[in-house]
């Protein structure tokens, strides 16, 4: 039973480039969240998404930043133009329907920008 | 104020002692209160779940919420060397798939042998 996969486990991309970070929820989890772990603090929400739908965006920047969960395949977080802000830990998390207070991690994703 | 407020130690304590982890919080709509744990470098890892107010142990893990005072605790039993880690408490208002979770920043475990 695999639980949340993310890839690649550590990205390094450098400033300007575009930075993709993928997410393959449980078996069975229709739900997936995206999380930013900046070092020294804690896990920040940043998108909800349901299968090809997007339910909550709030914490997500403005600009750059989009999300997608399409019917086949992974949940994609893609970061655009990155800068050295951006360095930090994304997380995935999924849920089963209905219960987003069991989210599962993933091991997260580390991006370096350089 | 943070929305949710928790210290990040470290906090160190001899093996067999009983640990108390702590979070307090602003938003008085959180319903739903979690618990995770991460090991270094890895995805947090869920503990325990409660909703409302009250208690529930699970093993050796005990959480606790108290809304009136807007206060959640984690007691840790015979605390175990494998129990150093990062302690994140985690909030929603809502349950169901929702919304996202509000986290505190985590404390840092450490359990002596």
């Amino acid at each position: 039973n695999a639980g949340v996969m993310q890839n690649p486990r550590h990205l390094v991309r450098r400033r300007g480039q575009e930075a993709r970070l993928r997410c393959s929820p449980m078996k069975g989890h229709s739900h997936v969240y995206w999380y930013r772990q900046l070092p020294e603090e804690g896990l920040k929400f940043m998108v909800y998404l349901q299968k090809e739908n997007i339910i909550d965006e709030s914490g997500m920047p403005k600009e750059r930043f989009s999300a997608e969960f399409p019917k086949e395949g992974p949940s994609i977080l893609r970061i655009q133009q990155v800068v050295r802000g951006d360095s930090a830990a994304y997380f995935c998390a999924s849920s089963p329907e209905q219960s987003n207070t069991e989210a599962f991690f993933g091991q997260g994703t580390r991006l370096t920008v350089v | 104020q943070k929305e949710v407020e928790q210290d990040p130690g470290p906090l160190s304590v001899p093996e067999g002692a009983i640990v108390s982890l702590n979070c307090t919080y602003s938003n008085s709509a959180f319903q739903y209160f979690m618990w995770y744990r991460q090991y270094s470098r890895k995805g947090p890892e869920l503990l325990m779940y409660t909703y409302s107010s009250g208690n529930k142990e699970d093993g050796r893990f005990t959480a606790q919420v108290d809304k009136s005072s807007k206060y959640i605790s984690l007691f840790i039993r015979d605390s175990q060397p494998s129990d150093s880690a990062t302690y994140l408490c985690a909030m929603s208002a809502r349950g169901g798939g929702a919304d996202g979770l509000t986290f505190g920043k985590g404390t840092h475990l450490i359990i002596q042998p």
